[in-house]
C-alpha cells in the first residue's frame, strides 16, 4: 500500500453513461497525476495538478473527460458519455516536489469496463 | 518522439532461476530511469531509480543497470520467487527543471510480464 487510494476499484457501466472516479493522494503531496493503462501496455499520461491548478492535459484527454482538484487534496476524474474505448485502468499518482528528484506513488487504480 | 521499448514482452521462468529484462529508450532530455513492478490489478511500485551518472542500483534481489551512452537499461532478477510474478515497467523521465511543467514528462515502456513457475 503506497498511501494513495482510489475509488471505486472497479466500475462497470453502459455506453453513454457518465462515471466519476476519486483519488486521495498522500496527504502532504502537492502533485497529483492521472494516467490511463490498457491491457498489456504501460500507463499513458492524461493530466496533472500542482496543488489545485491543472497544469497540463494530454491530447488523450478528450472534451468528454474532466478532472478537478478543488482544494488541492483529493481529485476526481469524470468521463461523460462513456464509449467502449474508454475501458481501461485509470491510475492516479501523487508526489511531493520542492526542486530536485520526484517520485510518483501510484494508487491501485480504478478498472473501468464500458459495455 | 520519446519512446521506451522493453523486451521480451513476456517470459516464464522456474522458481529459483535468474532472468534479465531489457529496456531501450530514446527520451531527451534524460533525467532518470526507474523500474516499476506492477502486480496484476494493482498500481506500479517503484523498485529502483538511476540518474545519468549511475550505472547500477540494487534493491534486494533486483539489480538494475544503466548505460546512458547506448540508452539501454536492464533489470536482473536473482533467485526468482513466485511473488516476482508481475509486470515490470521501465519509465524514463525527461524532466526539464526549467519548465513550469517539470515532473510530468514520464515515458512508460509497455512492460515485461514475468511468470515464475514452481
Amino acid at each position: 500500500d503506497t498511501g494513495v487510494s482510489q475509488n471505486p476499484r472497479h466500475k462497470i457501466t453502459k455506453r453513454g453513461q457518465n462515471v466519476t472516479f476519486r483519488c486521495d493522494p498522500i496527504s502532504e503531496h502537492n502533485r497529483l497525476y492521472w494516467y490511463r493503462q490498457t491491457l498489456g501496455q504501460g500507463p499513458e499520461f492524461l493530466t496533472y495538478f500542482q496543488n489545485e491548478a491543472q497544469l497540463e492535459k494530454s491530447r488523450l484527454l478528450s472534451d468528454r473527460f474532466s478532472a478537478e482538484r478543488p482544494k488541492g487534496s483529493f481529485s476526481t476524474l469524470e468521463i461523460q458519455r462513456t464509449e467502449q474505448g474508454d475501458s481501461a485502468m485509470y491510475l492516479c499518482a501523487s508526489s511531493f516536489v520542492s526542486g530536485g528528484e520526484e517520485t510518483q506513488y501510484f494508487g491501485p487504480g480504478t478498472r473501468l469496463l464500458v459495455l | 518522439k520519446n519512446q521506451v521499448e522493453q523486451s521480451p514482452q513476456s517470459l516464464i521462468i522456474l522458481e529459483g532461476k535468474n532472468c534479465t529484462l531489457q529496456c531501450n529508450y530514446t527520451v531527451s532530455p534524460f533525467s532518470n530511469l526507474r523500474w516499476y513492478k506492477q502486480d496484476t490489478g494493482r498500481g506500479p511500485v517503484s523498485l529502483t531509480i538511476m540518474t545519468f551518472s549511475e550505472n547500477t542500483k540494487s534493491n534486494g534481489r533486483y539489480t538494475a543497470t544503466l548505460d546512458a551512452d547506448t540508452k539501454q537499461s536492464s533489470l536482473h532478477i536473482t533467485a526468482s520467487q513466485l511473488s516476482d510474478s508481475a509486470s515490470y515497467i521501465c519509465v524514463v523521465s525527461g524532466t526539464d527543471y526549467l519548465s513550469k511543467a517539470a515532473g510530468n514528462k514520464l515515458t512508460f515502456g509497455g512492460g515485461t510480464r514475468v511468470l515464475v513457475k514452481p
